[in-house]
């Protein structure tokens, strides 16, 4: 079946490592998403891209930075962790035109300590 | 600004009786409202969206411009109803979502 899968699930880290969370799809679909969801604020948009060349920050990029290496995959980067960046990191697809359906990866839990 | 705004955090019911999670929303254009669903230790599904007017697994939501809100009902919750329930609103000209901080409802035996 086609899908949306991320990696790694788990993740500790300290404060001031690089991470890459990687996030690859065999749906096809041209547009992919990061969300970080956290307790009682639900999801938040961190960068989405409509396709290879199009990159977008969302509503909270600052401390983030994404990279689109291919139609299928789309990384998302944190270039100095710090602990409140601490949270549950959603990667999502959603066909090109009209209102979607977004998919959903299983999640990429990160710890920053 | 874009803006989803559900009430309840917990939601707690019994089997059998009837529930509404609320969703209220703020936005200057036509939108378009989704209802997505988390059961434990499964990934983010869409459950329904409005323009599709259909119902999934019993549950119906109607769109109400007047007030802005596009609430989620069941008239008989069941146990496998149990998870965390999220609204989310889209707009015509950008395909951005913005997602609600979810309600996680609980139904009793």
């Amino acid at each position: 079946d086609a899908d949306v899968t991320q990696t790694p699930r788990n993740r500790i880290t300290k404060t001031g490592k690089r991470i890459m969370l990687e996030c690859s799809q065999t749906k096809g679909h041209d547009r992919m998403y990061w969300y970080r969801q956290d307790p009682g604020l639900g999801l938040q948009l961190i960068y989405y891209s409509f396709d290879v060349k199009d990159i977008n920050k969302g509503e909270i990029s600052d401390g983030y930075s994404v990279s689109r290496q291919a139609q299928a995959k789309f990384s998302l980067s944190l270039e100095s962790a710090i602990p409140n960046q601490t949270a549950l990191y959603f990667c999502a697809t959603s066909a090109a035109g009209g209102f979607n359906e977004q998919f959903f990866g299983p999640g990429t839990r990160l710890t920053v300590l | 600004a874009q803006r989803v705004t559900q009430p309840e955090k917990l939601l707690s019911v019994f089997k059998g009786a009837p529930v509404e999670l609320k969703c209220n929303y703020s936005y200057s254009g036509s939108p378009e409202l989704f209802w997505y669903v988390q059961y434990s230790r499964q990934r983010l599904q869409l459950l329904l969206r409005h323009i599709s007017r259909e119902s999934i697994k019993g549950f119906t939501a109607d769109l109400n411009k007047g007030e802005t809100s596009f609430h989620l009902k069941k008239p008989f919750a069941q146990e496998e109803d149990s998870a965390m329930y999220y609204c989310a609103l889209s707009g015509r000209g950008f395909n951005k979502f913005y997602f609600g901080s979810g309600t996680k409802l609980n139904v009793k035996p």
